[in-house]
Protein backbone atom coordinates (compact mmCIF):
# COMPACT_ATOMS: atom_id res chain seq x y z
CA UNK A 1 0.00 0.00 0.00
CA UNK A 2 1.01 3.52 -0.73
CA UNK A 3 2.57 5.12 2.24
CA UNK A 4 4.76 8.30 3.09
CA UNK A 5 7.26 8.62 5.84
CA UNK A 6 8.54 11.20 7.89
CA UNK A 7 11.31 9.93 10.38
CA UNK A 8 11.94 13.00 12.46
CA UNK A 9 8.65 13.67 14.37
CA UNK A 10 10.24 16.63 16.55
CA UNK A 11 13.09 18.91 15.06
CA UNK A 12 14.65 21.69 17.31
CA UNK A 13 17.19 24.00 15.92
CA UNK A 14 18.41 27.34 16.64
CA UNK A 15 18.05 30.16 14.37
CA UNK A 16 21.04 30.21 11.57
CA UNK A 17 21.17 26.43 11.71
CA UNK A 18 20.42 24.79 8.63
CA UNK A 19 17.26 21.96 8.20
CA UNK A 20 17.06 19.30 6.47
CA UNK A 21 13.46 17.46 6.61
CA UNK A 22 13.20 13.59 5.89
CA UNK A 23 10.47 12.11 3.53
CA UNK A 24 10.22 8.62 2.17
CA UNK A 25 7.32 7.04 0.25
CA UNK A 26 6.41 3.77 -1.19
CA UNK A 27 4.81 4.01 -4.66
CA UNK A 28 6.43 2.08 -8.10
CA UNK A 29 4.70 4.23 -9.81
CA UNK A 30 5.08 8.21 -11.16
CA UNK A 31 4.51 10.77 -8.08
CA UNK A 32 3.34 14.70 -7.28
CA UNK A 33 5.31 15.08 -4.16
CA UNK A 34 4.25 17.74 -2.00
CA UNK A 35 5.55 19.75 1.03
CA UNK A 36 2.72 21.43 3.26
CA UNK A 37 2.79 23.62 6.19
CA UNK A 38 1.04 24.60 9.33
CA UNK A 39 2.29 27.64 11.40
CA UNK A 40 0.63 27.69 15.17
CA UNK A 41 -2.63 28.47 14.77
CA UNK A 42 -3.12 28.98 10.87
CA UNK A 43 -4.57 26.46 8.28
CA UNK A 44 -2.29 23.91 6.13
CA UNK A 45 -0.08 25.95 3.07
CA UNK A 46 1.47 24.89 0.25
CA UNK A 47 5.34 25.21 1.03
CA UNK A 48 6.47 23.46 -2.67
CA UNK A 49 5.64 21.22 -5.05
CA UNK A 50 7.47 18.82 -7.67
CA UNK A 51 5.17 17.21 -10.32
CA UNK A 52 7.95 17.26 -13.02
CA UNK A 53 11.22 17.93 -14.35
CA UNK A 54 14.30 19.54 -12.36
CA UNK A 55 14.28 17.81 -9.08
CA UNK A 56 15.52 20.63 -7.17
CA UNK A 57 12.54 22.13 -6.48
CA UNK A 58 12.26 25.50 -4.82
CA UNK A 59 9.51 26.83 -2.75
CA UNK A 60 8.25 30.02 -0.78
CA UNK A 61 10.54 31.13 2.03
CA UNK A 62 13.91 29.68 1.03
CA UNK A 63 12.67 26.52 1.67
CA UNK A 64 13.78 23.56 -1.33
CA UNK A 65 13.12 19.79 -2.04
CA UNK A 66 15.20 17.37 -4.23
CA UNK A 67 13.41 14.69 -5.47
CA UNK A 68 15.42 11.59 -5.64
CA UNK A 69 13.78 8.96 -7.85
CA UNK A 70 16.43 5.78 -6.89
CA UNK A 71 15.95 6.54 -3.14
CA UNK A 72 11.99 7.21 -2.73
CA UNK A 73 13.28 10.19 -1.12
CA UNK A 74 11.53 14.15 -1.60
CA UNK A 75 13.91 15.95 1.08
CA UNK A 76 12.79 19.60 2.33
CA UNK A 77 16.35 21.89 3.23
CA UNK A 78 16.32 25.38 4.03
CA UNK A 79 20.07 26.76 4.21
CA UNK A 80 19.52 28.98 7.65
CA UNK A 81 16.18 28.66 9.66
CA UNK A 82 14.25 32.01 11.37
CA UNK A 83 12.04 31.60 14.53
CA UNK A 84 9.26 32.56 12.07
CA UNK A 85 9.88 28.76 10.66
CA UNK A 86 8.61 27.28 13.59
CA UNK A 87 5.37 25.07 12.56
CA UNK A 88 4.64 21.96 11.75
CA UNK A 89 5.79 20.51 8.39
CA UNK A 90 3.70 17.75 6.27
CA UNK A 91 5.04 15.43 2.89
CA UNK A 92 2.26 14.03 0.35
CA UNK A 93 2.31 12.18 -2.05
CA UNK A 94 -0.12 11.48 -4.57
CA UNK A 95 0.40 9.17 -8.09
CA UNK A 96 0.43 10.87 -11.17
CA UNK A 97 -2.39 9.28 -12.46
CA UNK A 98 -4.71 9.58 -9.85
CA UNK A 99 -4.85 12.97 -7.70
CA UNK A 100 -7.53 11.69 -5.33
CA UNK A 101 -5.34 9.22 -3.55
CA UNK A 102 -3.37 11.58 -1.61
CA UNK A 103 -1.26 10.66 1.25
CA UNK A 104 0.32 13.27 4.37
CA UNK A 105 3.32 11.83 6.22
CA UNK A 106 2.74 12.17 9.91
CA UNK A 107 4.57 15.54 10.17
CA UNK A 108 7.75 16.70 11.86
CA UNK A 109 7.35 19.45 14.77
CA UNK A 110 10.30 22.22 14.02
CA UNK A 111 10.91 24.22 16.88
CA UNK A 112 13.27 27.03 16.75
CA UNK A 113 14.96 28.54 19.28
CA UNK A 114 15.55 32.31 19.15
CA UNK B 1 -8.75 35.83 -3.18
CA UNK B 2 -11.08 34.82 -0.16
CA UNK B 3 -9.87 31.18 1.28
CA UNK B 4 -11.94 27.97 2.11
CA UNK B 5 -14.25 28.61 4.59
CA UNK B 6 -15.17 26.78 7.32
CA UNK B 7 -17.97 26.75 10.12
CA UNK B 8 -17.77 25.81 12.91
CA UNK B 9 -14.21 26.30 14.52
CA UNK B 10 -15.41 24.39 17.37
CA UNK B 11 -17.74 21.52 18.56
CA UNK B 12 -17.72 19.16 21.70
CA UNK B 13 -20.88 16.36 21.68
CA UNK B 14 -21.32 13.56 23.73
CA UNK B 15 -20.95 10.10 21.98
CA UNK B 16 -24.14 8.82 20.07
CA UNK B 17 -24.95 12.19 19.10
CA UNK B 18 -24.72 13.46 15.66
CA UNK B 19 -22.82 16.69 14.31
CA UNK B 20 -21.98 18.07 11.00
CA UNK B 21 -19.49 20.44 9.60
CA UNK B 22 -20.51 23.08 6.67
CA UNK B 23 -17.13 23.88 4.06
CA UNK B 24 -17.36 26.74 1.57
CA UNK B 25 -14.41 26.06 -1.06
CA UNK B 26 -12.89 29.04 -3.16
CA UNK B 27 -14.85 30.32 -5.70
CA UNK B 28 -14.76 28.63 -8.79
CA UNK B 29 -12.45 25.45 -7.25
CA UNK B 30 -14.44 22.09 -8.75
CA UNK B 31 -12.86 19.88 -6.70
CA UNK B 32 -13.15 19.67 -2.51
CA UNK B 33 -12.03 16.99 -0.16
CA UNK B 34 -12.84 16.69 3.84
CA UNK B 35 -9.74 15.24 5.76
CA UNK B 36 -9.29 14.00 9.48
CA UNK B 37 -6.70 14.77 11.31
CA UNK B 38 -6.52 12.74 14.79
CA UNK B 39 -3.88 14.43 16.99
CA UNK B 40 0.16 13.56 16.11
CA UNK B 41 -1.02 12.47 12.89
CA UNK B 42 -1.15 13.95 9.33
CA UNK B 43 -4.61 14.61 7.67
CA UNK B 44 -6.06 11.38 6.28
CA UNK B 45 -9.12 11.62 2.76
CA UNK B 46 -11.95 11.08 3.72
CA UNK B 47 -13.84 11.92 0.56
CA UNK B 48 -13.08 13.96 -2.54
CA UNK B 49 -16.01 15.46 -4.82
CA UNK B 50 -15.57 16.72 -8.33
CA UNK B 51 -18.21 18.78 -8.76
CA UNK B 52 -21.05 17.32 -7.29
CA UNK B 53 -19.66 13.80 -7.77
CA UNK B 54 -17.61 11.66 -5.65
CA UNK B 55 -14.29 10.55 -6.39
CA UNK B 56 -12.96 8.83 -3.75
CA UNK B 57 -14.86 7.76 -0.82
CA UNK B 58 -12.91 4.68 0.07
CA UNK B 59 -11.80 5.78 3.29
CA UNK B 60 -15.15 7.30 4.42
CA UNK B 61 -16.67 4.93 7.48
CA UNK B 62 -19.76 4.50 5.77
CA UNK B 63 -21.71 3.42 8.75
CA UNK B 64 -21.53 6.76 10.12
CA UNK B 65 -20.16 9.34 8.15
CA UNK B 66 -21.79 10.91 5.02
CA UNK B 67 -21.35 13.77 2.84
CA UNK B 68 -22.90 16.19 0.22
CA UNK B 69 -22.12 18.76 -2.71
CA UNK B 70 -25.60 18.91 -3.84
CA UNK B 71 -24.90 21.76 -5.96
CA UNK B 72 -21.36 21.26 -6.36
CA UNK B 73 -20.27 24.30 -4.48
CA UNK B 74 -20.14 23.83 -0.28
CA UNK B 75 -20.18 20.85 0.99
CA UNK B 76 -21.75 19.60 4.41
CA UNK B 77 -19.96 16.39 6.55
CA UNK B 78 -22.12 14.92 8.83
CA UNK B 79 -21.56 12.07 11.78
CA UNK B 80 -23.86 10.53 13.19
CA UNK B 81 -23.69 8.58 15.68
CA UNK B 82 -20.20 9.87 16.97
CA UNK B 83 -17.81 7.57 18.51
CA UNK B 84 -15.27 8.41 21.12
CA UNK B 85 -12.20 7.78 18.43
CA UNK B 86 -14.02 10.34 16.12
CA UNK B 87 -12.12 13.15 18.20
CA UNK B 88 -9.96 15.05 15.51
CA UNK B 89 -9.78 18.02 13.31
CA UNK B 90 -12.01 18.04 10.30
CA UNK B 91 -10.62 19.46 7.25
CA UNK B 92 -11.75 20.63 3.97
CA UNK B 93 -9.49 21.90 1.05
CA UNK B 94 -10.38 22.34 -2.51
CA UNK B 95 -8.29 22.98 -5.43
CA UNK B 96 -8.95 23.69 -9.41
CA UNK B 97 -9.10 20.70 -10.84
CA UNK B 98 -7.93 17.29 -8.37
CA UNK B 99 -4.12 17.58 -10.12
CA UNK B 100 -3.64 21.01 -8.16
CA UNK B 101 -2.16 21.70 -5.05
CA UNK B 102 -5.65 21.65 -1.96
CA UNK B 103 -5.91 25.08 -0.63
CA UNK B 104 -6.87 24.18 2.92
CA UNK B 105 -9.60 25.82 5.35
CA UNK B 106 -9.23 26.50 9.37
CA UNK B 107 -10.93 23.23 10.00
CA UNK B 108 -13.14 22.63 13.10
CA UNK B 109 -12.23 20.65 16.06
CA UNK B 110 -14.24 17.94 16.86
CA UNK B 111 -14.20 16.73 20.64
CA UNK B 112 -16.30 13.93 22.07
CA UNK B 113 -17.17 13.28 25.62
Amino acid sequence: AQSVSQHNHHVILSEAASLELGCNYSYGGTVNLFWYVQYPGQHLQLLLKYFSGDPLVKGIKGFEAEFIKSKFSFNLRKPSVQWSDTAEYFCAVTPYSSASKIIFGSGTRLSIRP
Amino acid sequence: EAGVAQSPRYKIIEKRQSVAFWCNPISGHATLYWYQQILGQGPKLLIQFQNNGVVDDSQLPKDRFSAERLKGVDSTLKIQPAKLEDSAVYLCASSSDGNQPQHFGDGTRLSIL
